[in-house]
């Protein structure tokens, strides 16, 4: 079967830096994805990762260990606007999409 | 450009009864894809159809059907309601629906069955 965690909330101060972990079981692998969902709004890519390593895209980093089945997302300069959920979601080899339930990071003054 | 539209954007329906909802892709993208979101939840992914050929299909009952049209838009079709089905669905385009391609989502329609 296909699981996906990743945990349910988490806060961060304005400036920091947060990490949100993705750890992933699934028939088959094409692709981990990470997308970025305001309340009442669909949601929009932030990074792609199919070869295991860290791929930096100016504030945000992902990063994937497929031997291990984990990836985490990291948010660097944390502002008020990065308030939001962050869906991890895998692509197996029957080329569909399994998405996490999201983590919801509150971002605080 | 336009981005992915879906309507309606809210929909009001009692158990029993069937709903459609439509999607128009992105322009050029030929594979959509339908996805439930419960509140608290990711999206689950239903259907993606591909050149008007259905590609996948998630773990949903029969009540759920969908179809694509010769311009690529889509419809979802929900028969006999129940109280679950409300949720947000999203409708999501990409160009070819291969491996490497990113979905790009439409805001959704939110349905309540009461």
């Amino acid at each position: 079967g296909q699981n996906i965690d990743q945990p349910t909330e988490m806060t961060a101060t304005e400036g920091a830096i947060v990490q949100i972990n993705c750890t992933y079981q699934t028939s088959g692998f094409n692709g981990l994805f990470w997308y970025q969902q305001h309340a009442g709004e669909a949601p929009t890519f932030l990074s792609y990762n199919v070869l295991d390593g860290l791929e930096e895209k100016g504030r945000f980093s992902s990063f994937l260990s497929r031997s291990k089945g984990y990836s985490y997302l990291l948010l660097k300069e944390l502002q008020m606007k990065d308030s939001a959920s962050y869906l991890c979601a895998v692509r197996d080899s029957f080329n569909k999409f399994y998405f996490g339930s999201g983590t919801k990071l509150n971002v605080k003054p | 450009d336009a981005g992915v539209t879906q309507s309606p954007t809210h929909l009001i329906k009692t158990r029993g009864q069937h709903v459609t909802l439509r999607c128009s892709p992105i322009s050029g993208h030929k594979s959509v894809s339908w996805y439930q979101q419960v509140l608290g939840q990711g999206p689950q992914f239903i259907f993606q159809y591909y050149e008007k050929e259905e590609r996948g299909r998630g773990n949903f009952p029969d009540r759920f059907s969908a179809r694509q049209f010769p311009n690529y838009s889509s419809e979802l079709n929900v028969n006999a309601l129940l109280l679950g089905d409300s949720a947000l669905y999203l409708c999501a385009s990409s160009p070819q629906g291969t491996t490497n391609e990113k979905l790009f989502f439409g805001s959704g329609t939110q349905l309540s069955v009461l």
